[in-house]
């Protein structure tokens, strides 16, 4: 199966734009999904699809794809955001259709 | 407003079988729009894909757990349900049932998540 590679922090100042990468192979062919998840809390899908955010999510967050790299980016980031930040998408194997990245850690400074 | 919500034992042995239930209310696992999946996450890791259902029993694993794992519904109980066998302490996780959409042939992902059920094993 495909891997989804990701940074595993990165840092922001508060009220800045920050880009969390994901990387893989399998991103040639289907898009991404992103979730957000707070300590002790369970991930909430925040992006999906070529740029879609669900009810409720703010427009500060959005997201690109080019190649093999899906971006989830923060315009604006607030204190709030702080999370870990985990990216999915389908695999082109029949027998693992589904991926997830192993998650980055967004610190707003 | 769906929601899904985990239940079963928090503590099991090693060697014995994990078994967990999710309920779903506010829509029906009978759906044909919908999936259901379970994910877990071992404690301070990332999110792993287990497997998931589709209401006509069709199932998908992770063949890295294919060997121990089941996954069944109840459609009279709007439930389905996960069993892994021969569970050691790597097994150690939160354990997360979500709705699974896969619209068309490019995009897979999970828009309703329970809030989790951490099961450790340990004799």
């Amino acid at each position: 199966s495909s891997e989804l590679t990701q940074d595993p922090t990165v840092s922001v100042a508060l009220g800045q734009t920050v880009r969390i990468t994901c990387q893989g192979d399998t991103l040639r062919s289907y898009y991404a999904s992103w979730y957000q998840q707070k300590p002790g809390q369970a991930p909430v899908l925040v992006i999906y699809g070529k740029n879609n955010r669900p009810s409720g999510i703010p427009d500060r967050f959005s997201a690109s794809n080019s190649g093999n790299t899906a971006s989830l980016t923060i315009t604006g980031t607030q204190a709030e955001d702080e999370a870990d930040y985990y990216c999915n998408s389908r695999d082109s194997s029949p027998y693992h259709p589904v991926v997830f990245g192993g998650g980055t850690r967004l610190t707003v400074l | 407003q769906l929601q899904l919500q985990e239940s079963g034992p928090r503590l099991v042995k090693p060697s014995e079988t994990l078994s967990l239930t999710c309920t779903v209310s506010g829509g029906s696992i009978t759906n044909s729009n919908y999936y259901w999946g379970w994910i877990r996450q071992p404690p301070g890791k990332g999110l792993e894909w287990i497997g998931t259902i589709y209401y006509t029993g069709n199932t998908y694993y992770n063949p890295s757990l294919k060997s121990r794992v089941i996954i069944s519904e109840d459609m009279s109980k709007n439930q389905f349900s996960l069993k892994l066998s021969s569970v050691t302490a790597t097994d150690t996780a939160v354990y997360y049932c979500a709705r699974e959409i896969r619209d068309g042939q490019n995009l897979y992902f999970f828009d309703f998540w329970g809030q989790g059920a951490l099961v450790t094993v340990s004799s």
